[in-house]
């Protein structure tokens, strides 16, 4: 069985440029969410999805993140302008019950 | 609000020694737990879970126990390798799809 995708796996832009990450969960988990890992932390979440809704999106910067999971799948992430705040690593994770399965991350790098 | 707390590291070891990382936690309701590994450069891999008091995780020669009456889930392995220099995450869930609430992390260093 294929693990949770995510793409890129580094990106290193400067600062107020956009950045898109990419998730693709493990087949048939209906909730996925975007964790977001600063250096030397452990995860702290973003956003859930329940199927296409965004259930718990109380901890993403609304001014400056945006989300979406079209048709309940595929899920992308956005920063639009990227901040020197926003280093860190991006992690996917997607359940069907209680454990969450985690992506390999995307590793940003803003300068 | 609900926490972790794990023991600071880095935690450097040599090959064969019992390792042990403590875990506490702060919860309103009855969580399950778990313990995920990352290694360098990846993401989290899921090591071991537990779901209710008394139940004992186990996963490639490590073992933890959720102790509810001291809010504790210490991982223990009896003989490490290099091959578990990672860093380990204590974590715990409230119920079914709720955000994980991490700890920050224990970097383990095994030397040959």
């Amino acid at each position: 069985e294929a693990g949770v995708v995510q793409s890129p796996r580094y990106k290193i832009i400067e600062k107020k440029q956009p950045v898109a990450f990419w998730c693709n969960p493990i087949s048939g988990h209906n909730t996925l969410y975007w964790y977001r890992q600063n250096l030397g932390q452990g995860p702290e979440l973003l956003i859930r999805y329940e199927n296409e809704e965004a259930v718990d999106d109380s901890q993403l910067p609304k001014d400056r993140f945006s989300a979406e999971r079209l048709k309940g799948v595929d899920s992308t992430l956005k920063i639009q302008p990227a901040e020197l705040g926003d280093s860190a690593v991006y992690l996917c994770a997607s359940s069907l019950q209680e454990t969450q399965y985690f992506g390999p991350g995307t590793r940003l790098l803003v300068l | 609000g609900d926490s972790v707390t794990q023991m600071e590291g880095p935690v450097t070891l040599s090959e064969e020694a019992f390792l042990t990382i403590n875990c506490t936690y702060t919860a309103t309701g009855y969580p399950s737990l778990f313990w995920y590994v990352q290694y360098p450069g990846e993401g989290l891999q899921l090591l071991l879970k537990a779901t209710k008091a008394d139940d004992k995780g186990s996963n490639k020669g490590f073992e933890a126990t959720y102790r509810k009456e001291t809010t504790s889930f210490h991982l223990e392995k009896g003989s490490v390798q290099v091959s578990d220099s990672a860093v380990y995450f204590c974590a715990l869930i409230l119920s079914g799809n709720t955000p994980l609430v991490f700890g920050k992390g224990t970097r383990l260093s095994v030397i040959a």
